[in-house]
């Protein structure tokens, strides 16, 4: 079953420009990640979010996530076109369980 | 960072005939591997969760007898589209954790069935 929702579904923007996305989710957690995905392609791991954090960097991204609210919001800074994908939050139960995905917010970079 | 592989890459199938999908993790052992499917223009849908020895779980919806599981070693998970039909059409990709956080996504393999 589908876990959370992400807001907005689809984002446009232009290169240079701030990225921010948000997901929702229903039950409580032990970590919270964030994937990219390249049209027809696999995921890639962007970065892992436990529920104890409040905020997380890696590279151009910030994460953060608010447990009292079940949200986390994604911001990749100074983008690039290369950045065009979906991106999809996904949340575990428990360590090593099973990921329940959001349904992605497709972000495009225009040059 | 760790490594999972999906074979085929993809596939075309006539309706009614069988296709395995391989997931291996190359460089960790996995005792779970889970796999999903993602339909065009979707999110990923979690289909089962394969535990090396035993029985597969799945979700709700997802037919047993249908997706057939099989985790025969700690490297090695397949999932067994029988009698596919043009519905079964999708991406399916396998997971397998290395240290119960991450996750590591295979590539995935996009079905065809005509």
């Amino acid at each position: 079953s589908q876990q959370g929702e992400e807001d907005p579904q689809a984002l446009s923007i232009q290169e240079g420009e701030n990225a921010t996305m948000n997901c929702s989710y229903k039950t409580s957690i032990n970590n919270l990640q964030w994937y990219r995905q390249n049209s027809g392609r696999g995921l890639v791991h962007l970065i892992l979010i436990r529920s104890n954090e409040r905020e997380k960097h890696s590279g151009r991204l910030r994460v953060t996530l608010d447990t009292s609210k079940k949200s986390s919001s994604l911001l990749i800074t100074a983008s690039r076109a290369a950045d065009t994908a979906s991106y999809f939050c996904a949340t575990a139960y428990q360590a090593g369980t099973a990921l329940i995905f959001g349904k992605g917010t497709t972000l495009s970079v225009s040059s | 960072g760790a490594v999972v592989s999906q074979h085929p890459s993809r596939v075309i199938c006539k309706s009614g005939t069988s296709v395995k999908i391989e997931c291996r993790s190359l460089d960790f052992q996995a005792t779970t591997m889970f796999w999903y499917r993602q339909f065009p223009k979707q999110s990923l849908m979690l289909m089962a969760t394969s535990n090396e020895g035993s029985k597969a779980t799945y979700e709700q919806g997802v037919e047993k007898d249908k997706f057939l599981i099989n985790h025969a070693s700690l490297t090695l998970s397949t999932l067994t589209v029988t009698s596919a039909h043009p519905e079964d059409s999708s991406f399916y990709i396998c997971s397998a954790s290395r240290d119960q956080e991450t996750q590591y996504f295979g590539p995935g393999t996009r079905l065809l069935v005509l």
